[in-house]
């Protein structure tokens, strides 16, 4: 099983809709939790931290359940530009700090 | 202020060859960690050093691959001899250190290796 479990999608919405992906983690030592964003043939690169809390950057809000070992982001009034790769993306709590990934699900935004 | 920088952005090599890959992690990060995405697969952890040191190396796949870092700045990763199997993008990427676990980690463009 792998540590971090996405759906691959892809999922393909009209401009302007509400999309939400979602992702499980298998470790409950995982300290961290992250959504990076990577366009075709570039580095990923840090959309936003997840928080217990929840937390919300404009249009896009992520959510944390320990309990569950889930976590989610969900992007309104989508934008041609928010086609993109979404990598969940954990942390355990050790000394190393590595970054443990999903395969990410992709997304297409058409007109 | 310059970001992660990787070189070469693209190699293709003869299986059995040796190739070294370089990172040049953002100025005054202490943190610098080698990932790598093979065909269809998630990028996987390879290493991370703080400064000059190997901080963890449990995701080094065999004795063919090598990481140093000179002097706690840029980072070499030399496969040799190259396989099939080795080829994929190797990405490196950088953080602040001095203890602060959850800093941001910025990455490279990669390197693409293909074994021929």
């Amino acid at each position: 099983r792998k540590e971090v479990e996405q759906d691959p999608g892809p999922f393909n919405v009209p401009e302007g809709a509400t999309v939400a992906f979602n992702c499980t983690y298998s470790n409950s030592a995982s300290q961290s939790f992250f959504w990076y964003r990577q366009d075709c043939r570039k580095e990923p690169k840090l959309l936003m931290s997840v928080y217990s809390s929840g937390n919300e950057d404009g249009r896009f809000t992520a959510q944390l359940n320990r309990a569950s070992q889930y976590i989610s982001l969900l992007i309104r009034d989508s934008k041609l530009s928010d086609s993109a790769t979404y990598l969940c993306v954990v942390n355990k709590r050790d000394s190393s700090y590595k970054l443990i990934f999903g395969s990410g699900t992709r997304l297409l935004v058409r007109p | 202020e310059a970001g992660v920088t990787q070189f070469p952005s693209h190699s293709v090599i003869e299986k059995g060859q040796t190739v070294t890959l370089r990172c040049d992690p953002i100025s005054g990060h202490d943190n610098l960690y080698w990932y790598r995405r093979v065909m269809g697969k998630e990028i996987k952890f390879l290493l991370h050093f703080v400064k000059e040191s190997k901080q963890d190396e449990s995701g080094m796949p065999n004795n063919r691959f090598l990481a140093e870092r000179t002097g706690g700045t840029y980072s070499t990763l030399k496969v040799q001899p190259a396989e099939l199997e080795d080829s994929g993008v190797y990405f490196c990427a950088s953080s602040l250190g001095q203890g602060k676990m959850n800093t941001e980690a910025f990455f490279g463009q990669g390197t693409r290796l293909t074994v021929v």
